[in-house]
């Protein structure tokens, strides 16, 4: 069974600070995808990056990084000098990658989110 | 990225009715469609995963006969929640699966009073 962990239920940040958002997972799965998702307060839920189980190098995306280390089952995600409009609440989410059984193996196992908010 | 449009974006309905939401992938196919369920404050759940031209998979827990899933084409899935209930009140968004990403729709505020 998958399982994903955001110990972090809320974070509240000034701007220009840099925060970190914490995702550990669990998976007997040998390959995997994992993701990081934005949700604002429209609801809709933005895809900000997949990484690949077996590419554990990290990523930079302007002010976003996110660093995999598979040695302790993290993928933690950075934001740099934050701004108000990254206040959403941001999920973590696990899913199989080459499934056995059915296309429900696709489906996403999210954390329970991180809720960021980013005052001026 | 893909584009998945939902609609309706809310609705409001009495108690014992039943309401369609529908999921379309404007860009490409799907095969594979997933819906999942938000209740307040709380992370989606996965309540089922929709296959084009066949049965849907449901979740444990999730009643086939209370929210039907129909993935009639490549393009367009539909939920309908029967005889809705207060308690179905939650978020309803749906997905799809398109170079291993999921994209979702902007989801579906449904209130049962």
């Amino acid at each position: 069974a998958q399982k994903v962990t955001q110990a972090q239920t809320e974070i509240s940040v000034v701007e220009k600070e840099d925060v970190t958002l914490d995702c550990v997972y669990e998976t007997r799965d040998t390959t995997y995808y994992l993701f990081w998702y934005k949700q604002p307060p429209s609801g809709e839920l933005v895809f900000l990056i997949r990484r690949n189980s077996f590419d554990e190098q990290n990523e930079i995306s302007g002010r976003y990084s996110w660093n995999f280390q598979k040695s302790t089952s993290s993928f933690n995600f950075t934001i740099t000098a934050s701004q108000v409009v990254d206040s959403a609440v941001y999920f973590c989410a696990l899913s199989e990658a080459r499934p056995l059984n059915s296309n429900s193996g696709y489906a996403l196992n999210f954390g329970k989110g991180t809720s960021l908010l980013v005052t001026p | 990225g893909a584009v998945v449009s939902q609609h309706p974006s809310w609705v409001i309905c009495k108690s014992g009715t039943s309401v369609k939401i529908e999921c379309r992938s404007l860009d490409f196919q799907a095969t594979t469609m997933f819906w999942y369920r938000q209740f307040p404050k709380q992370s989606l759940m996965l309540m089922a995963t929709s296959n084009e031209g066949s049965k849907a998979t449901y979740e444990q827990g999730v009643e086939k006969d209370k929210f039907l899933i129909n993935h009639a084409s490549l393009t367009l899935s539909t939920l309908t929640v029967t005889s809705a209930h207060p308690e179905d009140s939650s978020f309803y968004i749906c997905s799809s699966r398109a170079r291993d990403t999921q994209y979702f729709g902007p989801g579906t505020r449904l209130t049962v009073l």
